[in-house]
C-alpha cells in the first residue's frame, strides 16, 4: 500500500513561514491537494494539482512536489491558519485515496 | 451550489450493520460526472478513504474495509449509501459523505459528518 508520511506538529510564530511535509515513494509523480480542517469542520481543500490555490484560498497559500516530497508552505502565518492538514493523492494502481496522517499547525 | 447532508444513527452496539445515507442537492447527482464518495475520522484522529461509487454503479473500496463495506447509489432519490456490516468500536468515528470530480481531482464538496459511535 502507498503511505503518506506527515510531521505530526509544526510550530510557527505569526508572520513567520510553515512549511508541512507529505513524503512517500516518487510522489513527485502523482497529483497532490491538501486540506485544511479546523476543529468541528469538514475539511477544506487549499491546494490542488501541487500547486493549484481554488478560489478564496489566500496567497499565502503556496505548494510544490518534487522527488518523494510534497510541502505545503503558509506564508505570514496568521493565528486564523492555525489547523489541521491533510494531503491527500489518488493511487491509480489500485484506484485508491490515500490521505497523509495529518499535521497540526500550531500558531505561537 | 451542491450540498451534502448525511443522515443515519448516532449510537450503535458491536455487531450490528451500520447504515448511512447521504442526500446530495444542487443538480449534480445525475450528470455521471463524479464520484460520490464516504470517509471517515475518528475522534482525534486523521482521514480515512472508506470508499466511493461512480453514477454508473461502478465501486471501489478501501482493501482494509472492503470485505465489510458496501457503497450503493439511488439516483431517484439523489441518495448514495454506506453499509458498514460487523462493527466495533474500532469503526467509530465521524462519517463524512463527499464528492469529487473523478480522479485525480481531490474531493470538493463534503457533508458536515455523522458522528457514529458504537458501545454496548
Amino acid at each position: 500500500s502507498y503511505v503518506l508520511t506527515q510531521p505530526p506538529s509544526v510550530s510557527v510564530a505569526p508572520e513567520k513561514t510553515a512549511r508541512i511535509t507529505c513524503g512517500a515513494n516518487n510522489i513527485g509523480t502523482k497529483s497532490v491537494h491538501w486540506y485544511q480542517q479546523k476543529p468541528g469542520q469538514a475539511p477544506v481543500v487549499v491546494i490542488s494539482f501541487d500547486t493549484d490555490r481554488p478560489s478564496g484560498i489566500p496567497e499565502r497559500f503556496s505548494g510544490s512536489n518534487s522527488g518523494n516530497v510534497a510541502t505545503l508552505t503558509i506564508n505570514r502565518v496568521e493565528a486564523a491558519d492555525e489547523a489541521d492538514y491533510y494531503c491527500q493523492v489518488w493511487v491509480s494502481g489500485g484506484d485508491q485515496v490515500v490521505f497523509g496522517g495529518g499535521t497540526k499547525l500550531t500558531v505561537l | 451550489q451542491v450540498q451534502l447532508q448525511e443522515s443515519g444513527p448516532g449510537l450503535m452496539k458491536p455487531s450490528q450493520t451500520l447504515s448511512l445515507t447521504c442526500t446530495v442537492s444542487g443538480g449534480s447527482f445525475s450528470s455521471g460526472s463524479y464520484f460520490w464518495t464516504w470517509i471517515r475520522q475518528p475522534a482525534g484522529k486523521g482521514l480515512e478513504w472508506i470508499g466511493r461509487i461512480y453514477a454508473s454503479g461502478s465501486t471501489n473500496y478501501n482493501p482494509s474495509l472492503k470485505s465489510r463495506v458496501t457503497i450503493s447509489v439511488d439516483k431517484s432519490k439523489n441518495q448514495f449509501s454506506l453499509k458498514v456490516i460487523s462493527v466495533t468500536a474500532a469503526d467509530t468515528a465521524v462519517y463524512y459523505c463527499a464528492r469529487s470530480a473523478g480522479h485525480p481531482n481531490p474531493v470538493d464538496y463534503w457533508g458536515r459528518g455523522n458522528l457514529v459511535t458504537v458501545s454496548s
